[in-house]
């Protein structure tokens, strides 16, 4: 079946350093792949998004693009605050599916200053 | 624009009470889904709706009942609770058909003794 799966976490990182979150996907078809945040005590929001190969997602200074031949959609950010402290989440759909979403498990990232 | 809203926010039950959470939302959304999140698994769809008198089951359907009968609202019934089911449950709604971005409800959570 279709699965998202994101790098081993809790991350911790000082403030203004670099981000990789790392994202690999397994699909049937062709999918359009997500990044979604989660702050402390709130819903999910979506942060970014790419829905064909090659494209690049960006929002608030984070950038993934879409790499069909590595099955993969990592989240970067060249300089963390410690207000991007939060879960973030890589997610898929398929056409086939409508709007269903396919989730990986999160990784917690923390911002120390 | 209240966007998608979920009560109650936190929720304690005995093992078999029943209970309902709601779901509701004013973007005149067609798709709407009920999700649960659990530690180290991320987000796992329970039931997905298309438009109004249309629902289906997702990944993890069993104890849970849902229903549309209007557009904006969504509610998720848990008919005999079970510890296994101690969980923050979020209600997500968009347009259907597509890559469309999907807006989260501030979530509810519930434990079950």
């Amino acid at each position: 079946g279709d699965s998202v799966t994101q790098m081993e976490g809790p991350v911790t990182l000082s403030e203004e350093a670099f981000l990789t979150i790392n994202c690999t996907y397994t699909a049937t078809g062709y999918p359009s792949l997500f990044w979604y945040v989660q702050y402390p005590g709130e819903g999910l929001q979506l942060l970014l998004k790419a829905t064909k190969a090659d494209d690049k997602g960006s929002n608030k200074g984070f950038e993934a693009t879409y790499r069909k031949e590595t099955t993969s959609f990592h989240l970067e950010k060249g300089s963390v605050q410690v207000s991007d402290s939060a879960v973030y989440f890589c997610a898929l759909s398929l056409e086939t599916s409508g709007s269903r979403l396919t989730f990986g498990e999160g990784t917690q990232l923390t911002v120390n200053p | 624009n209240a966007g998608v809203t979920q009560t109650p926010k936190f929720q304690v039950l005995k093992t078999g009470q029943s209970m309902t959470l709601q779901c509701a939302q004013d973007m005149n959304h067609e798709y709407m889904s009920w999700y649960r999140q659990d530690p180290g698994m991320g987000l796992r769809l329970i039931h997905y709706s298309v438009g109004a008198g249309i629902t289906d089951q997702g990944e993890v359907p069993n104890g849970y009942n849902v229903s549309r009968s209007t557009t904006e609202d969504f509610p998720l019934r848990l008919l005999s609770a079970a510890p296994s089911q101690t969980s923050v449950y979020f209600c997500a709604s968009s347009y259907a058909g597509g890559p469309y971005e999907q807006y989260f409800g501030p979530g509810t959570r519930l434990t079950v003794t």
